[in-house]
């Protein structure tokens, strides 16, 4: 069965310094890899998408994800953080057997501090 | 085009009572899913829909139900409603991309 594991329940930053949101997957198929954002009383917007190809992939707001097939993890990434990037960040496995069951991580709470 | 919208964002219960959440998805989206979010459990995935019919199911008990109609609207119902039950449930809609697209939620409280 899949399974997702974000090693940071909290990560506190200074505004303009890089972040790292980590990630790793556990499944036994090929898998489709996520990450998505949570402001507080909202639902959750896509970050970035791993489908194929390009192991880079660059997403909105200056974020980017690396996956690492071999290591099972996909790494979210920004190389200068601002206050308005404080949300809660989501991590998240869909594996290739139809269908849209999709396993979250417990969620990775991004605290940027001025 | 219009979001995925849920409703009501708002719902209060007693135990024991049912309840019925209503997802409509992103116009010429075809599957919808739902998901529980908890402050304990985080996101936990509850069904999925696809042209009316279940595709996936996650592991909560028979309490938990859904539907989708033939314009891929989609309710989900929760039935003798516990304590526990009290969570923001999402729906997702997506065309085919694996892409999901979140509606607002619908945050229920059983009191």
């Amino acid at each position: 069965a899949q399974s997702v594991t974000q090693l940071d329940s909290q990560v506190p930053v200074f505004e303009e310094a890089p972040v790292e949101l980590r990630c790793n997957y556990s499944s036994s198929v090929s898998v489709y890899l996520f990450w998505y954002v949570q402001y507080p009383n909202q639902g959750l917007q896509l970050l970035l998408k791993y489908l194929s190809g390009s192991t880079l992939v660059k997403g909105i707001n200056g974020f980017e994800a690396e996956f690492n097939k071999s290591q099972t993890s996909f790494h979210l990434r920004k190389p200068s953080v601002h206050i308005s990037d404080t949300a809660e960040y989501f991590c998240a496995v869909s594996e290739d057997t139809g269908g849209f069951k999709t396993i979250f991580g417990a969620g990775t709470r991004l605290f940027v501090k001025a | 085009k219009a979001g995925v919208t849920q409703t009501p964002r708002y719902l209060i219960k007693t135990r024991g009572q049912q309840v019925t959440l209503s997802c409509s998805p992103i116009s010429g989206h075809r599957s919808v899913s739902w998901y529980q979010q908890t402050p304990g459990q985080g996101l936990q995935f509850l069904f999925e829909y696809f042209s009316e019919t279940q595709r996936n199911k996650g592991n909560f008990p028979g309490r938990f139900s859904g539907r989708q109609f033939s314009n891929s609207r989609s309710e989900m119902n929760v039935s003798t409603l516990e304590l526990g039950d009290s969570a923001l449930y999402l729906c997702a809609s997506s065309w085919g991309t694996r892409e999901q697209f979140f509606g607002p939620g619908t945050r229920l409280t059983v009191l």
